[in-house]
């Protein structure tokens, strides 16, 4: 069973980076697609973007700006970076397997909330 | 605004058949497939329904989904009492974006 783990600060300053790394247990990063999805409190779920395991990517528009998402085959993990981030970034970030040309997403890790605050 | 429109709240009685529908256009579930997902209170969604009626292993035939032209549903049947929570429709977009709904929240009365 393929088990996925956010990891990384709870608390990130206003203008600062938010960095998150995802890591895959139970199964190989290669030949899946990546994402990242965020839910802030009390609100829906926002796909971020996702990273194909050959390092290729797509972003959400409205985020495109800011976000870099990257993998590390060796690893078998993936990483989240946000720039510049204000209050509105503050929700609990989601990674999932799934997300290249499709809604579907098969495998989330727990969640990891970040709060962006000073 | 979600692209995606799901109603916010749907509700039932036990044993009772519940539906929820995810209205969108033609860039999205018009020419893509649909999945559902169901969020329990303090948890991570879940894959409930995939491919617009597809249903993974472990998830019990009282859910089910179907899609009509920039529409589709969820139906719930044999409602019960763990099936309270958040519903989330998702789909891909043809401006490279996934969709999500704004979510149902599904209370067992």
């Amino acid at each position: 069973q393929v088990q996925l783990q956010e990891s990384g600060p709870g608390l990130v300053k206003p203008s600062e980076t938010l960095s998150l790394t995802c890591t895959v247990s139970g199964g190989s990063i290669t030949k899946y697609y990546w994402s990242w999805i965020r839910q802030s409190p009390g609100k829906g779920l926002e796909w971020i973007g996702y990273v194909y395991y050959s390092g290729t990517t797509n972003y959400n528009p409205s985020l495109k700006s800011r976000v870099t998402i990257s993998v590390d085959t060796s690893k078998n993990q993936f990483s989240l970076k946000l720039s510049s981030v204000t209050a509105a970034d503050t929700a609990v970030y989601y990674c999932a397997r799934g997300g290249g040309y499709t809604g579907r997403f098969d495998f989330w890790g727990q969640g990891s909330l970040v709060t962006v605050s000073s | 605004q979600s692209v995606l429109t799901q109603p916010p709240s749907a509700s039932g009685t036990p044993g009772q058949r519940v539906t929820i529908s995810c209205s969108g256009g033609s860039s999205n579930i018009g020419s893509n497939t649909v999945n559902w997902y169901q969020q329990l209170p303090g948890t991570a969604p879940k894959l409930l329904i995939y491919t617009d009626h597809q249903r993974p292993s472990g998830v019990p035939d009282r859910f089910s989904g179907s899609k009509s032209a920039t529409s589709a549903s969820l139906a719930i049947s044999g409602l019960q009492s763990e099936d309270e929570g958040d519903y989330y429709c998702a789909a891909w977009d043809e401006n490279l974006n996934v969709l999500f709904g704004g979510g149902t929240k599904l209370t067992v009365l």
